[in-house]
């Protein structure tokens, strides 16, 4: 069974950082490229970073580019994002979820729960 | 960026309803659309890949339709398992971007 959890979402001040995981089971992690999704209380979806099977290749929504950086390790079936220069307006919950494929389509095939980063004084 | 814009934003139904969710896109993306439902404090869940083929274990009441810009949910029989909010994504290019939504509440 597919599983991913996040961890590492909290309360932290304007200008703070947070580092978020994402532990993955049940399939071949180091075949996937991952991503981070993020949704505002209240609101739609956002995707925010993915990175490649390998960890070589990362792409940023422009709203979080130059303070989020995607990373992963392949050895330990984790996707991390660390979070820095953080902003009231980066408060969300924050999904990771697997990049999947059929034929020539993709999706987010598989979802964690999610965990709430809070950006606060 | 390609905007994706859903109608209507939230919808009333009845059990056993055929209910219909639109989403246009900004520009032309094929058939790179897929659609998600989310129940709340949960997380989204794949229903449609490639605006019409049926993700492995989604009830067959749930098809997709369109090409180009112009796609179409179909729930042919709505069940109380599927109030929730619906969300189209195009797969296109980069950023990958949503609808803001469509909820489905009970009549």
């Amino acid at each position: 069974e597919v599983q991913l959890v996040e961890s590492g979402g909290g309360l932290v001040q304007p200008g703070g950082s947070l580092r978020l995981s994402c532990a993955a089971s049940g399939f071949t992690f180091s075949s996937y490229w991952m991503h981070w999704v993020r949704q505002a209380p209240g609101k739609g979806l956002v995707w925010v970073s993915r990175i490649n099977s390998d960890g070589s290749y990362t792409t940023y929504a422009d709203s979080v580019k130059g303070r989020f950086t995607i990373s992963r390790d392949n050895a330990k079936n984790m996707v991390y994002l660390q979070m820095n220069s953080l902003r009231a307006e980066d408060t969300a919950v924050y999904y990771c979820a697997r990049w999947g494929w059929s034929s020539a389509w993709y999706y987010f095939d598989y979802w964690g729960q999610g965990t709430l980063v809070t950006v606060s004084s | 960026d390609i905007q994706m814009t859903q109608s209507p934003s939230s919808l009333s139904a009845s059990v056993g309803d055929r209910v219909t969710i639109t989403c246009r896109a900004s520009q032309s993306i094929n058939s790179y659309l897929n659609w998600y439902h989310q129940k709340p404090g949960k997380a989204p869940k794949l229903l449609i890949y490639g605006a019409s083929s049926l993700q492995s274990g989604v009830p067959s009441r749930f098809s997709g339709s369109g090409s180009g810009t112009d796609f179409t949910l179909t729930i042919s029989s709505l069940q109380p398992e599927d109030f929730a909010t619906y969300y189209c994504q195009q797969s296109y290019s980069t950023p990958w971007t949503f609808g803001q939504g469509t909820k489905v509440e009970i009549k």
